[in-house]
């Protein structure tokens, strides 16, 4: 069995300041971590993707995530966030290899001028 | 053009109501999904295809048809719509190399929103 938890539903940050979307998992199995991005009226797109190779995984767009195996952790961050990052975020896990995704609720990004 | 076309992309219908939701993909990829998404619950796995004839049940087919008319066509039928089947619902489709998928790869289309009062 395998689930994610997505800490905050919603983040609000201004325009040049770092953001951090929380994600802690649960996985019986060695996990598959994913972050997908959905903008408004468009479907969700992969950002970035963790399958046991280096911990810290960049991404598109200036994101990155680093998963902590001993904190049950794939929190995603990027340095400066920029107004185009103001989307809804998802945190997926699935047992390595397999097809059956497990999505987070989601966190929505506000970002402020 | 998209990679993944779903249609419509809006659909208002009434209880009761037969209603047909089509995706068609030119990404070659063998492996088709239908997902539901519902604020504050992510998305849910509807219905999963890994060729023409292979379909299976996801976690939430109750209420759900599909039909995998051809490899690059997997449509999303509710032979009876009910309120509770308004969501947004989202066609996806991956890549699976021999017996092993690259997992968690999925690429989307934009959606159907469907309200069934």
């Amino acid at each position: 069995a395998q689930s994610v938890t997505q800490l905050d539903s919603h983040v609000s940050v201004s325009e040049g300041t770092p953001v951090l979307l929380r994600c802690n998992y649960s996985s019986s199995y060695s996990p598959s971590l994913f972050w997908y991005v959905q903008h408004p009226n468009k479907g969700l797109q992969l950002l970035l993707k963790y399958t046991s190779a280096a911990t810290l995984v960049k991404g598109i767009n200036g994101f990155e995530a680093e998963f902590k195996k001993s904190e049950t952790s794939f929190h995603l961050t990027k340095p400066s966030a920029h107004m185009s990052d103001a989307a809804e975020y998802f945190c997926v896990v699935s047992a390595r290899g397999d097809y059956k995704l497990s999505f987070g609720a989601g966190t929505t990004v506000t970002v402020r001028a | 053009d998209a990679d993944v076309t779903q249609t419509p992309r809006n659909r208002i219908t009434k209880t009761g109501k037969r209603i047909m939701l089509e995706c068609s993909q030119t990404k070659g990829h063998d492996r088709m999904y239908w997902y539901r998404q519902d604020p504050g619950l992510g998305l849910r796995l509807i219905y999963y295809s890994f060729d023409v004839k292979d379909i299976n049940k996801g976690e939430i087919s109750d209420g759900y048809s599909v039909s995998r008319q051809a490899q690059a066509k997997f449509s999303l039928s509710l032979e009876s719509a009910i309120p509770n089947q308004t969501a947004l619902y989202f066609c996806a489709t991956s890549r699976g190399t021999g017996g092993r998928v690259v997992a968690g790869e999925l690429f989307f289309g934009e959606g159907s929103r469907l309200t069934v009062l």
